[in-house]
């Protein structure tokens, strides 16, 4: 089965809120990574965290991992509507093959 | 500095033609990874090359598909006689170096296939 199953699906809130959106795996992992990708276009990185890391931050970002329980979450604070897109988290097996979740659909509204 | 590069953007094609869909890795890039998307899915890996080697291609289907990264020129995956199922995104990242489980993957806009 597919390595990475994210939740929820879609997600809508209001621009200015928070989101979070959570990432499940399966077998041992040597770090976990988020992407986003907008409508129509390729995905983008936005932060990889490695198995040693309980926490980190980019910006408006902040990931966590919980490896005891193989998960994940994707905080972004202070929504804005260019936040609008597709997140998927992906975790890597064999020489390099990034395996991905189903994606959670985010929609801010203004 | 030009990122990875994917051409045509958009193709069209009738049941039995063949697509062909390229891949220009970044600058200094020598590792080429193909993944398919399918409509409300996530990404799907197909095949990791280096140049003139297939080092992974378990996600390949056992027919009709090929791909190649020659010494020289973008990375070709070739769909032969296409289905409908076929339609789909097709995404290329590349990388810097392989083997390294840190190593990042920088992904291309896609070429998203319609077969008719």
């Amino acid at each position: 089965s597919q390595q990475g199953e994210e939740d929820p699906q879609a997600l809508s809130i209001q621009e200015g809120e928070n989101a979070t959106m959570n990432c499940s795996y399966k077998t041992s992992i040597n770090n976990l990574q988020w992407y986003r990708q907008n409508s129509g276009r390729g995905l983008v990185h936005l932060i990889l965290i490695r198995s040693n890391e309980r926490e980190k931050h980019s910006g408006r970002l902040r990931v966590t991992l919980d490896t005891s329980k193989k998960s994940s979450s994707l905080l972004i604070t202070a929504s804005r509507a260019a936040d609008t897109a597709s997140y998927f988290c992906a975790t890597i097996q064999g020489a390099q093959k990034l395996v991905f979740g189903q994606g959670t659909r985010l929609t801010i509204n203004p | 500095n030009a990122g990875v590069m994917q051409n045509p953007r958009h193709l069209v094609r009738r049941r039995g033609q063949e697509a062909r869909l390229r891949c220009s890795p970044m600058k200094g890039h020598s590792h080429v990874y193909w993944y398919r998307q399918l409509p409300e899915e996530g990404l799907k890996f197909m095949v990791y090359l280096q140049k003139e080697n297939i080092i992974d291609e378990s996600g390949m289907p056992k027919e009709r598909f090929s791909a190649e990264f020659p010494k020289e020129g973008p990375s070709i995956l070739r769909i032969q006689q296409v289905v409908r199922g076929d339609s789909a995104a097709y995404f290329c990242a590349s990388s810097r170096q392989g083997g390294r489980r840190n190593n990042e993957q920088f992904f291309g806009p896609g070429t998203r296939l319609t077969v008719l």
